[in-house]
Parts: structure tokens; sequence; C-alpha cells
């Protein structure tokens, strides 16, 4: 079965620079959530959407940003990196939103240096 | 605010001992509660949800309102379930997860 996909699965970037990461949510899922897990911590969410729209928002800097398109696939858009960025970056989907069950991608590894 | 408490980082047992990852949970409604495994560079995949009263790969949770857990229980480990155990809780009227902050679980043969 398709699973949630995620692109690029490893990214390093330079302090002060932008990044960009995707998530391709399982076909037929309108939900579609970021989550932060630093090294050694639990995943922390940080936005979710549905049906294009943001839904719930939780610890994301400014500094982010992050829309879910047509084809419902999600953009998670980082500038001004800082090192405290470094981090596994989680996309999950889910059929209808609460209470459904969330499926996740492999995740991102950012590195920034 | 919500929140999920797993006290043991790390639970090392010997193959068919059984197994106790213990969960606890703040909040004074109704949370959806669930266990999520992560294997050895695998993503994070749902183990089972206390809605479902399931048993999944020999793993049963009950959730016990009264002490508010939710211990993810197994009766005989095997070396295969050695993995990042998560618990985490989902409120009824968001969507997003609160994940506990894991417990690696080590089984030995």
């Amino acid at each position: 079965a398709a699973g949630v996909i995620q692109s690029p699965r490893h990214l390093i970037k330079e302090k002060r620079e932008t990044a960009t990461l995707k998530c391709y949510p399982i076909p037929r899922h309108d939900t579609v959530y970021w989550y932060q897990q630093g090294p050694g911590q639990d995943p922390q969410f940080l936005i979710s959407f549905y049906e294009k729209m943001q839904s719930d928002k939780g610890s994301i800097p400014d500094r982010f940003s992050a829309q879910q398109f047509s084809d419902y696939h999600s953009e998670l858009n980082m500038s001004s990196l800082e090192l405290g960025d470094s981090a596994l970056y989680f996309c999950a989907s889910s059929a209808t939103g609460v209470g459904d069950t969330q499926y996740f991608g492999p995740g991102t590894r950012l590195t920034v240096l | 605010a919500q929140r999920v408490t797993q006290p043991e980082k790390l639970l090392s047992v010997f193959k068919g001992a059984p197994v106790e990852l213990k969960c606890n949970y703040s909040y004074s409604g109704s949370p959806e509660l669930f266990w999520y495994v992560q294997y050895s560079r695998q993503r994070l995949q749902l183990l089972l949800r206390h809605i479902s009263r399931e048993s999944i790969k020999g793993f049963t949770a009950d959730l016990n309102k009264g002490e508010t857990s939710f211990h993810l229980k197994k009766p005989f480990a095997q070396e295969e379930d050695s993995a990042m155990y998560y618990c985490a809780s989902q409120h009824h009227n968001t969507d997003k997860l609160i994940f506990g902050t894991g417990t690696r679980l080590q089984v030995f043969p």
C-alpha cells in the first residue's frame, strides 16, 4: 500500500539559509500534519492542514510557514535557519482529521551547520 | 494542557519475559490514546489505539481513567519487539498528537 512520502530524506543547510520540505500524503487522505523531533526528544506538533486550510497550529516558529496544495501535498518552508532547527521533520496524513489514525512518513533529517 | 509522561527511557528484558511500558497522561477530559512504535531506521507506525481495544503483535493497553494511565503490556517479549515506543494522546476537538518522550525497549536473546 502507498505510504506517506517525504522529500528530501536528508538535507544539509548553512545558518541563515532557507529550506523546503515536501510531504505527499497517502492517496485520498485530506489532512496533513507536521512534527519536529529534535535529537533525543519526542515529536512536537508544528502545524496541520485539512482540505488545504490550516486546521491547527503548534509551536511553529514565525520563520516557518507551510501550506497544502490542491493535490493535498504539503510543503514546509523554513527561512533564516538556525542551528537549533536541526531535527527530524515528520509528516503524517489522515483521512478525515480529528480522531482518525495518523500515518507517518519516514521523515526528513535537516542538519543546519 | 495535555501532557504525556513515559517515565522510563530504556527498558531491557530477556526474550520471553513480560514487558510493561508505562504511560501516564494529564488531561481532565477523555483524550484518545495511542501507542506508536518506531523500529530501527523505520517510520513511526501505529501499534494500537485505546478505542479499538485490539491486541496487536501480542501487545495490549488498557485505559485506566482513575490512574490516568495507558500502559502497554506484552506477556512474552520477542527480540523483534526491540524498538522505540511512543505513547501519544489526542484531544477530541483537535487533531494534533501529543507524544511522550518515548521508551526504548531492548529484548535480549
